[in-house]
């Protein structure tokens, strides 16, 4: 069964480094999600793309954060400078057609920063 | 924001024992869906329920949805250990795009 795959799993820094997390949604996925979860709460989208193009990142805090589909296949989502507050689970997730579809989920990366 | 609120935030029950978890949410949507997690990983889908339907069955579990009062409910029947979970509810609406938007999450720990 096809899976999203997301890299790494863990990942600790410390604040003001740099950090960047992969994502490999389903073949055939038009539509991929990057989500950040905070302990005890439910996702909260930061961008989606559809194909190549971002439809949505009202969420994403544009002056750390940044996220890339370069060939509309896997995304790349960046952090710079990290802060402590960026601690969280960041999710993946991807759906054939878009927003009202069954999204498929990756592992997450949990990030720690110190 | 999150507009789904599921109740309640955690329970605990046997193992063969039903659960029942419930979602509220505050504007009119297009579909409703509940996802599963287990701990430190990815959500998966459980079941879809669309705004004109009113009761749905996947194996063991029981959606329904009363869009009169906003609420769903999620049943879990004959509970097993491998239940233990947290478990969301999330929305779609025309007014935010049909984008997901996902409740805190209820989190049901299942005793053997």
């Amino acid at each position: 069964e096809a899976e999203v795959a997301q890299s790494p799993r863990y990942k600790i820094t410390e604040k003001s480094q740099a950090v960047a997390f992969w994502c490999d949604p389903i073949s055939g996925h038009a539509t991929l999600y990057w989500y950040r979860q905070i302990l005890g709460q439910g996702p909260e989208l930061l961008v989606q793309f559809q194909d190549e193009s971002v439809v949505d990142d009202s969420q994403l805090p544009k002056d750390r954060f940044s996220a890339e589909r370069l060939k509309g296949v896997d995304s790349t989502l960046k952090i710079q400078p990290a802060e402590l507050g960026d601690s969280a689970m960041y999710l993946c997730a991807s759906s054939r057609r878009g927003n009202a579809d069954t999204q498929y989920f990756g592992p997450g990366t949990r990030l720690t920063v110190l | 924001s999150q507009q789904g609120e599921e109740d309640p935030q955690a329970l605990s029950i046997q193992e063969g024992e039903n659960a029942t978890m419930n979602c509220s949410y505050k504007t009119s949507i297009n579909n409703l869906q509940w996802y599963r997690q287990n701990s430190g990983r990815g959500l998966v889908h459980l079941i879809l329920i669309r705004s004109n339907e009113r009761e749905k069955h996947s194996g063991r579990l029981r959606v329904t949805l009363d869009t009169s009062k906003k609420s769903s409910s999620l049943l879990i029947t004959a509970s097993r250990a491998a239940d233990t979970a947290s478990y969301f509810c999330a929305t779609d609406a025309l007014d935010s795009n049909y984008q997901l938007i996902w409740g805190a999450g209820t989190k049901l720990i299942i005793k053997p």
